[in-house]
């Protein structure tokens, strides 16, 4: 079974500055896909960025980088020049590739809680 | 906005009452699942439906059942409502054809109480 690890229960960092969320993951597949999601006070869970295992480049989305360590099993969440709106819960998430029929479903780490301070 | 609607926002029941949350996906996508989010518990898998289908299980109690309509909106029945039931229930949904890894998009949730 796939398991997610998000080691830092909370982290925390100034304003405009670059924080780094780690986490890692356990699998013996070979093709998965990989989300962080943020959950702000609002609960309402949204979709940062993902990643296909098969893509050697890390994906980026404006101020949201990962860098993906596929031998290492380690997918981690930069956030560059940090924002007031960004502090929320971050969830790392694992899908397994599967091929015909219907996506699988997401495995979630148990989350880092950032707080962004002015 | 995801586009994935869950109603009602907010309930609060009785301890061994039945509650039913309902969740229409976005335009176009044929998978629903269900997650349970609980303060002790995490984010957790409850059930997956794939164009009516049910494709996948996960830690569902035997109290909870679901089901995917042919219009492709799902429900998802509680009964015998216990307080530890109390969580945000997240209904998601995916256009999840056979090229699988397409995001997953969440609803707002639906906030359970049992008092």
């Amino acid at each position: 079974a796939q398991t997610v690890t998000q080691s830092q229960p909370e982290m925390s960092v100034q304003e405009a500055e670059t924080v780094t969320l780690s986490c890692t993951y356990d699998t013996s597949e070979n093709n998965y896909y990989l989300f962080w999601y943020k959950q702000p006070p609002s609960r309402q869970m949204i979709l940062v960025i993902r990643q296909e295992a098969y893509k050697q480049q890390n994906a980026t989305e404006n101020r949201f980088s990962v860098n993906f360590q596929k031998a290492a099993k380690s997918f981690s969440l930069k956030i560059s020049d940090s924002q007031l709106g960004d502090t929320a819960m971050y969830f790392c998430a694992f899908m397994k590739h599967k091929n015909g029929g219907s996506q699988g479903n997401l495995i979630f780490g148990k989350g880092t809680k950032l707080s962004v301070k002015p | 906005d995801s586009g994935v609607t869950q109603t009602p926002k907010h309930l609060i029941t009785a301890t061994g009452q039945r509650v039913t949350l309902r969740c229409s996906p976005r335009s176009g996508d044929l998978s629903v699942y269900w997650y349970q989010q609980s303060l002790d518990q995490g984010l957790q898998f409850l059930i997956q439906y794939y164009n009516g289908e049910e494709r996948a299980k996960g830690n569902i109690l035997e109290r909870f059942s679901a089901q995917q309509f042919p219009d492709l909106h799902s429900e998802l029945n509680l009964s015998s409502l216990e307080l530890g039931d109390s969580a945000l229930y997240f209904c998601a949904s995916s256009v999840g054809t056979a090229n699988s890894g397409n995001t997953i998009y969440f609803g707002e949730g639906s906030w359970l109480t049992v008092v």
